[in-house]
């Protein structure tokens, strides 16, 4: 069944940097678009970056533009987030999510900025 | 760009139906046919019940339908639930810009 399992988060200091990982099976994860969405402590949901199927195209919020990278590598089936310069403000879960309609999601992983 | 606005709840009686609005502008919600709805209990990941304004993925129940009306969406639940006691969110693409999704502000729906 298709399934994706977010990891690499944890605590870290403000203005350090930290990587996710986001494992794909069940389905072909070169077709697919792919998001990073977040959602702080005790609030909505934000959407984060979107990478195109073939890793081509790029988007991210305003709110992490220059800092976050999104890429994919498909030979390993598995989707990455490079955040540098992190800030309090970043502390989340961040969530993995396939296609342009997010119709599959991971459990999350926690990142908290903290000194 | 500033996230959709939704109600923060809504209640409603077991068997009784409940509509939840999300409300943007022209170029998000107005502007593409792109809106989603998800549904998140405490502690999971959020789950898509309806896509492409009114689509519902298989598995997801008829009870369930969305629509949209100019800058405005809905989301509505017929025939409430107690399992229908959580939390919902819209999300509208919104173009080829530095942002190209936009959430809703997340709403509250309470079975009485």
């Amino acid at each position: 069944q298709v399934q994706l399992v977010e990891s690499g988060g944890g605590v870290v200091q403000p203005g350090r940097s930290l990587r996710l990982s986001c494992a794909a099976s069940g389905f072909m994860f070169s077709e697919y678009t792919m998001h990073w969405v977040r959602q702080a402590p005790g609030r909505g949901l934000e959407w984060v970056a979107v990478i195109s199927n073939d890793g081509t195209i790029k988007y991210y919020a305003d709110s992490v533009k220059g800092r976050f990278t999104i890429s994919r590598d498909s030979s390993r089936k598995t989707l990455f987030l490079q955040m540098n310069s992190l800030i309090a403000e970043d502390t989340a879960i961040y969530y993995c999510a396939r296609d342009r309609r997010l119709d599959c999601w991971g459990q999350g992983t926690l990142v908290t900025v903290s000194s | 760009q500033s996230a959709l606005t939704q109600p923060r709840s809504v209640s409603g009686s077991p068997g009784q139906s409940v509509t939840i609005s999300c409300t943007g502008t022209s170029s998000d919600v107005g502007g593409y046919n792109y809106i989603s709805w998800y549904q998140q209990h405490p502690g999971k990941a959020p789950k898509l019940i309806i896509y492409d304004v009114f689509k519902r993925p298989s598995g997801v129940p008829d009870r369930f339908s969305g629509s949209k009306s100019g800058n405005t969406a809905s989301l509505t639940i017929s025939g409430l639930q107690a399992d229908d006691d959580t939390d919902y969110y819209c999300c509208s693409y919104v173009g080829r810009d530095s942002l190209n999704y936009v959430f809703g502000t997340g709403t509250k729906v309470t079975v009485l």
